[in-house]
């Protein structure tokens, strides 16, 4: 089935500092890959996408392409920001299953000025 | 703002009892899908209705059960709740039942099982 993985957290970093945040995923089609953001106690927001390979999805300074070579989605930030402490979540869907997305587990990711 | 209201936001259950949670999707879609994430995990795909019949089930119990209105709406009812059913509950709206379509969620609705 599919699956996707995640860096482990949580991640701590200086205001400014460059963010990767690793996901690779497993499917058995050609799945369309995203990156939601979780800030505490709310739902979740789309940060980015992408639906074919070598696409890169941006928004907010994050930029992700999609790796069909290496099954990858990795996020990239160049200057993170406090206000982008949140939990950041890697998630696919497949082309015939609707909006059923699978995430990876999340990574708690920190800015501290 | 997503336009995915739910409601309530935040419930206390006991053990042994029912819950109704509703969704409310954004104007026009018609797709709609639950996810159940427990603290500290992703959220794990319930179920998801399309044009008003379910189009997909992930591996929870038959007790988890749901509707979708004409006006595309929905609800998840839970049974016989447990322990481990102590969630976020999040709701989910697209256009479509096809992959690669946006989609947005709602704030969620936080359910504690005592």
């Amino acid at each position: 089935g599919d699956s996707v993985t995640q860096m482990e957290g949580p991640v701590t970093l200086s205001e400014e500092a460059f963010l990767t945040i690793n996901c690779t995923y497993t499917a058995t089609g050609y799945p369309s890959l995203f990156w939601y953001v979780q800030y505490p106690g709310e739902g979740l927001q789309l940060l980015l996408k992408a639906t074919k390979a070598d696409d890169k999805g941006s928004n907010k300074g994050f930029e992700a392409t999609y790796r069909k070579e290496t099954t990858s989605f990795h996020l990239e930030k160049g200057s993170v920001q406090v206000s982008d402490s949140a939990v950041y979540f890697c998630a696919l869907s497949e082309e015939t299953s609707g909006s059923r997305l699978t995430f990876g587990e999340g990574t708690q990711l920190t800015v501290n000025p | 703002e997503t336009g995915v209201t739910q409601s309530p936001t935040h419930l206390i259950k006991t053990r042994g009892q029912q819950v109704t949670l509703r969704c409310s999707s954004q104007s026009g879609h018609n797709t709609v899908s639950w996810y159940q994430q427990a603290l500290g995990q992703g959220p794990q795909f319930i179920f998801q209705y399309y044009r008003e019949e379910e189009n997909g089930r992930g591996n929870f119990p038959p007790r988890f059960s749901g509707l979708q209105f004409p006006n595309y709406s929905s609800e998840l009812n839970v049974n016989a709740l447990e322990l481990d059913d102590s969630a976020l509950y999040l709701c989910a709206s697209s256009l479509g039942g096809i992959g690669g379509n946006t989609i947005y969620f709602g704030e969620g609705s936080w359910l504690t099982v005592v």
